[in-house]
């Protein structure tokens, strides 16, 4: 089965706390996975993707094929990072499966 | 606004009714997605085109629901026989060339099914 987990539904720390948002991923082949961001009153987008290795607005996550997670990681969280985050995975059929989302809330 | 266009922003129509959806895309993707979501759940793949050949369709698309692309530039998604359980926000996607190119949403289509 392919699908994706994301165990917290909220997220809530204070600004300037480290920031970890936790993904579990089911897939059999390799995996390409991306975590997508919606921040109050607009549209879903790219926030990163694994194959990129980028770090996108103080934003890291890392691929561990062992634990089969992709977890998004911010040392220094900012009040602007407040949003819905989606962790997803490219299916067998070049689709995007979502995870449930969890709702970060950064506290001043 | 050159992004993901969406018509309308809120859809609100009585059971049975029958209820249509467009999407343009982002001028030259190739590739346009249709995605429902629920409250507390993420986007639920729906189907996807590649140019104007429908490519792909979940399970979640019962014979109910039909998605058009036409010339492969702008979709329309219909919904026939509404029921309560269709109420969801109904989001577009569109990428360029390949699947391995990230995903542009529009805004969505708000459906209240009374």
């Amino acid at each position: 089965a392919q699908r994706v987990t994301q165990p917290e539904k909220l997220l809530s720390v204070f600004k300037g706390a480290p920031v970890e948002l936790k993904c579990n991923y089911s897939y059999s082949g390799s995996p390409e996975l991306f975590w997508y961001v919606q921040y109050s009153r607009q549209r879903l987008q790219l926030l990163l993707r694994h194959i990129s290795r980028e770090s996108i607005k103080g934003f890291t996550a890392d691929l561990n094929k062992g634990e089969t997670s992709f977890h998004l990681k911010k040392p220094f969280a900012q009040e602007e990072d407040s949003a819905m985050y989606y962790c997803a995975l490219r299916g067998s059929q070049g689709n995007l499966i979502f995870g449930k989302g969890t709702k970060l809330s950064v506290k001043p | 606004d050159t992004g993901v266009s969406q018509n309308p922003r809120h859809k609100i129509t009585k059971r049975g009714q029958n209820v249509t959806f467009r999407c343009d895309p982002i001028s030259e993707h190739n590739r346009l997605y249709w995605y429902r979501q629920t409250l507390g759940q993420g986007p639920e793949f729906l189907t996807y085109f590649q140019n104007e050949a429908q490519l792909e369709k979940s399970r979640l698309l019962s014979d109910r629901f039909s998605a058009e692309r036409p010339k492969g530039s702008f979709s329309t998604l219909e919904i026939q026989r509404t029921e309560q359980g269709d109420s969801a926000m109904y989001l577009c996607a569109s990428s360029p060339r390949t699947a391995n190119e990230k995903l542009f949403f529009g805004s969505g289509t708000q459906l209240s099914v009374l």
